[in-house]
């Protein structure tokens, strides 16, 4: 069975920064892409940033690029979300989703969500 | 505001057959498949439709997926409380090199 869990949120200053990560089991962690997905308070979801399999390559929204660091450990199949310079629209629930396929690309889709945590930037 | 236009809500009986719509552009939706997920609340997403009208196993044929042009729909027939959850499509953009999502439809059962 497919399992994604999260962790890593909390409240921090606008400024701060946080580190997300996302705990997987089920699958062969190193053949997939996995993406970010965050979800603000009553508002639809906005796809974040994602990474390959091998984690040679990564993606970003525009609203995050240059904050925000995806990562892998395949060794210990786990996501990362480094995220810095937050903002108060950066609050919101952060999921981790897995990809169908090995590179990230619009032959993918989601089929597995994460629980999510949530990041609440305030001061 | 999001790539992808939903109406903001629907509603309908139980029995009772309703439609859910999704408005894109030739980048995303033109171009790509469209996906659907429920979301109950309080709960991550859940995969209803895939490639436009594909259902992943475990999802009942009361829910099917429809696509024309830059917009596509999502059916829910025979409508159960609950169903009662909000529902949100998604597509790859080309342009943008992602994902984007509409901005979600909560289906209330009356």
């Amino acid at each position: 069975e497919v399992q994604l869990l999260e962790s890593g949120g909390g409240l921090v200053q606008p400024g701060g920064s946080l580190r997300l990560s996302c705990a997987t089991s089920g699958f062969t962690f190193s053949s997939y892409a996995m993406s970010w997905v965050r979800q603000a308070p009553g508002k639809g979801l906005e796809w974040v940033s994602a990474i390959s399999g091998s984690g040679g390559s990564t993606y970003y929204a525009d609203s995050v690029r240059g904050r925000f660091t995806i990562s892998r450990d395949n060794s210990k199949n786990t996501l990362y979300l480094q995220m810095n310079s937050l903002r108060a629209e950066d609050t919101a629930v952060y999921y981790c989703a897995k990809d169908q396929l090995y590179f990230f690309d619009s032959s993918g889709y989601f089929a597995y969500w994460g629980q999510g945590t949530l990041v609440t930037v305030s001061s | 505001q999001s790539v992808l236009t939903q109406p903001p809500s629907a509603s309908g009986t139980p029995g009772q057959r309703v439609t859910i719509s999704c408005s894109g552009s030739s980048s995303n939706i033109g171009s790509n498949y469209v996906y659907w997920y429920q979301q109950l609340p309080g709960t991550a997403p859940k995969l209803l439709i895939y490639r436009n009208n594909q259902r992943p196993s475990g999802v009942p044929d009361r829910f099917s997926g429809s696509k024309s042009g830059t917009s596509a729909s999502l059916a829910i027939s025979g409508l159960r409380s609950e169903d009662e959850a909000d529902y949100c499509c998604a597509a790859w953009d080309d342009s943008l090199s992602g994902w984007v999502f509409g901005g979600g439809t909560k289906l209330t059962v009356l």
